[in-house]
């Protein structure tokens, strides 16, 4: 089954960029979408179809995708913006796939 | 305001069943496909099911397949998830989510409803 990898965590410093990668077996063949959740909340879409951020979020956000990996990048990282961020992709054996999770910590 | 509100969770002994239910409200329900994801307690999340607009196309995760059953009423704007031979591992949040078009593979979550609870146990 097709399977997609994140690091565990990654640790920033208020107003520097967060990035965020996503690995997968030919991951820049399908498309890869974010979502940020917050303690107690429910998965909000911060990026989908790679680089495509939906109406209501910062451009802070942003993604990019190339050869096997996907990657979410936050520019000027704000402490609201700490949370855990799934990478999502489709495949058609496979179904629906999440990765890992990576939780940001703003420090 | 688009707003997914599920109901029907609870505890449930291992073989047991369960259905949920998703109310939708805010957007054309019949116009898109819906899915349901789960989170088990400190976890990730774990596709379970999609449908499309009109219930002609259904894909479950291999984990639910032949256990658990998608369905949707649009006239109701509803969306269920009929869960049946339920075990421990199936402990989860289960959410109900829009999928961004009428078909319910290639596609992305937006949004999700708040989830309900399932807990299997003995």
């Amino acid at each position: 089954s097709y399977e997609v990898t994140q690091p565990p965590s990654v640790s920033v410093s208020p107003g520097q960029t967060a990035s965020i990668t996503c690995s997968g077996d030919k991951l820049g063949d399908k498309y890869a979408c974010w979502y940020q959740q917050k303690p107690g909340q429910s998965p909000v879409l911060v990026i989908y179809q790679d680089t495509k951020r939906p109406s209501g979020i910062p451009e802070r956000f942003s993604g990019s995708s190339s050869g096997n990996t996907a990657t979410l990048t936050i520019s000027g990282t704000q402490a609201m913006d700490e949370a855990d961020y799934y990478c999502q992709a489709w495949d058609s054996s496979t179904g629906y796939v999440f990765g890992t999770g990576t939780k940001v910590t703003v420090l | 305001e688009v707003q997914l509100v599920e109901s029907g969770g609870g505890v449930v002994r291992p073989g047991g069943s369960l259905r949920l239910s998703c109310a939708a409200s805010g957007f054309i329900f019949g116009d898109f496909a819906m899915s349901w994801v789960r989170q088990a307690p400190g976890k990730g999340l774990e596709w379970v099911s999609g449908i499309s607009w009109n219930g002609d196309s259904i894909g479950y995760a291999d984990s639910v397949k032949g256990r658990f059953t998608i369905s949707r009423d649009n006239a109701k704007k509803s969306l269920y998830l009929q869960m049946n031979s339920l075990r421990v591992e199936d402990t989860a949040l289960y959410h109900c989510a829009r999928l961004l078009s009428s078909s319910w593979f290639e596609n992305w979550f937006d949004p999700w409803g708040q989830g309900t609870l399932v807990t299997v146990s003995s």
